[in-house]
């Protein structure tokens, strides 16, 4: 069954570095997403992505953030200098041809900040 | 506030049990999903259930919604250790398609 796969599953890093999270959603789905859930708490909306664009984004997703799909299968997000409370567990998901079907999410990746 | 409202927060039953969990929101939405998350791990998406649809079954599982009452309930029948997990609702409103998530409902199932 296709599903949608994110790497590094965990990734650790200092104050102030770039980090980029990288999924590959499930091929012919259309929308992405990311999600990002801080131990503890409840998962957080980021970001939507379709045609190649944001869609809509979440407050937290501000001017440090960006969003891209490089090649057509991947998409990333990257952190550019990151927080403290940047580490969280980040989520992937992607749904198929519209905003409201189901939406699948990947594995995550744990993000640590020091 | 726009996410779902869970109840209870934890709940504990028996193997063989059947597990209820609720979701009530406050304005109207598209549809509303539920997911459940192992400890630590991934979302698995479970049931989505639209605004015109008052009840949908897959295997052990039984969603239904009242749009009237804004509220959601979660049915797992003869539930299983394996089960034990936290169970999110998930709402999406009209304007988009983003998932609005809940706190939670964490399910434990004995032995």
């Amino acid at each position: 069954e296709p599903e949608v796969t994110q790497t590094p599953s965990h990734q650790v890093t200092q104050m102030g570095q770039e980090v980029i999270l990288r999924c590959v959603p499930i091929s012919n789905h259309l929308y992405f997403y990311w999600y990002r859930q801080i131990l503890g708490q409840k998962v957080e909306f980021l970001v939507s992505f379709y045609n190649n664009e944001i869609s809509e984004k979440s407050e937290i997703f501000d001017d440090q953030f960006s969003v891209e799909r490089p090649d057509g299968s991947n998409f990333t997000l990257k952190i550019r200098s990151t927080k403290l409370e940047d580490s969280a567990m980040y989520f992937c998901a992607s749904s198929l041809q519209t905003a409201y079907n189901e939406q699948f999410f990947g594995p995550g990746t744990r993000l640590t900040v020091l | 506030s726009q996410q779902g409202e869970e109840d209870p927060q934890a709940l504990s039953i028996q193997e063989g049990e059947n597990a209820t969990m609720n979701c009530s929101y406050k304005t109207s939405i598209n549809n509303l999903q539920w997911y459940r998350q192992n400890s630590g791990r991934g979302l698995v998406h479970l049931i989505l259930i639209r605004s015109n649809e008052r009840e949908k079954h897959s295997g052990r599982l039984r969603v239904t919604l009242d749009t009237s009452k804004k509220s959601s309930s979660l049915l797992i029948t003869a539930s299983r250790a394996a089960d034990t997990a936290s169970y999110f609702c998930a709402l999406i409103y009209n304007q988009g398609g983003k998932l609005i998530f809940g706190q939670g409902t964490e399910l434990s199932v004995k032995p």
